[in-house]
């Protein structure tokens, strides 16, 4: 199985200010026939389901903020919030469906400092 | 509008079965796997398998291999996830989520709760 790692567990972070968040898997999720990592993003406030943030990695989903991005390939990601505002306070997860089982991150809170 | 909308809230008994249907609309539901997590109270995302709504085919983790059964009845667009032999620790909020270029659809979710 492929185990997802993220840091931190959580972090506390200024109105306006950047917050980072790390993941890294513990084989390569990048698929050499197409040439793109299948690793997610994914936003859960509480009492929702998860929301899908950033696919391929990189890609944002229709409708998400542009201070959302995403970075990184192979084994090694990031999810980069720009200016943090007070309704992006949630756990951020992060995924891989490479290969089953479709493992995610231990998921990290992100907090109004 | 494209949504998963699953059955309520169920509570069993030790050693009883469950079964949770999702049912899609807005888009064409053989065109998608269809596929089940789950998060107990407070903790994380578990994957518990998928299913190729066309074929029927199905993958399920190792963890609930022999427990869980995963179909679809594709005239009324409802996929169902079944789990048996229940335990306390299979006390949880299941989902049903569409895998798209990853999974970019979601059901509200259904609490199952496993209590004598």
């Amino acid at each position: 199985d492929i185990v997802m790692t993220q840091s931190p567990d959580s972090l506390a972070v200024s109105l306006g200010e950047r917050a980072t968040i790390n993941c890294k898997s513990s084989q390569s999720v990048l698929y050499s026939y197409d040439n793109k990592n299948y690793f997610a993003w994914y936003q859960q406030k509480p009492g929702q389901p998860p929301k899908l943030l950033i696919y391929w990695a990189s890609t944002r989903e229709s409708g998400v903020p542009d201070r959302f991005s995403g970075s990184g390939s192979g084994t090694d990601f990031t999810l980069t919030i720009s200016s943090l505002q007070a309704e992006d306070v949630a756990v951020y997860y992060c995924q891989q469906h490479y290969s089953t089982p479709y493992t995610f991150g231990q998921g990290t809170k992100v907090e109004i400092k | 509008q494209v949504q998963l909308v699953q059955s309520g809230a169920e509570v069993k008994k030790p050693g009883a079965s469950v079964k949770v249907s999702c049912k899609a609309s807005g888009y064409t539901f053989s065109s998608y796997d269809i596929n089940w997590v789950r998060q107990a109270t407070g903790q994380g995302l578990e994957w518990m398998g998928w299913m190729n709504t066309n074929s029927g085919n199905t993958g399920y983790a190792q963890k609930f291999q022999g427990r869980v059964t995963m179909t679809r009845d594709t005239p009324i667009t409802t996929a169902y996830m079944e789990l048996s032999s229940l335990r306390s620790e299979d006390t949880a909020v299941y989902y049903c989520a569409r895998r798209n270029d990853a999974f970019d659809m979601w059901g509200q979710g259904t609490m199952v709760t496993v209590s004598s």
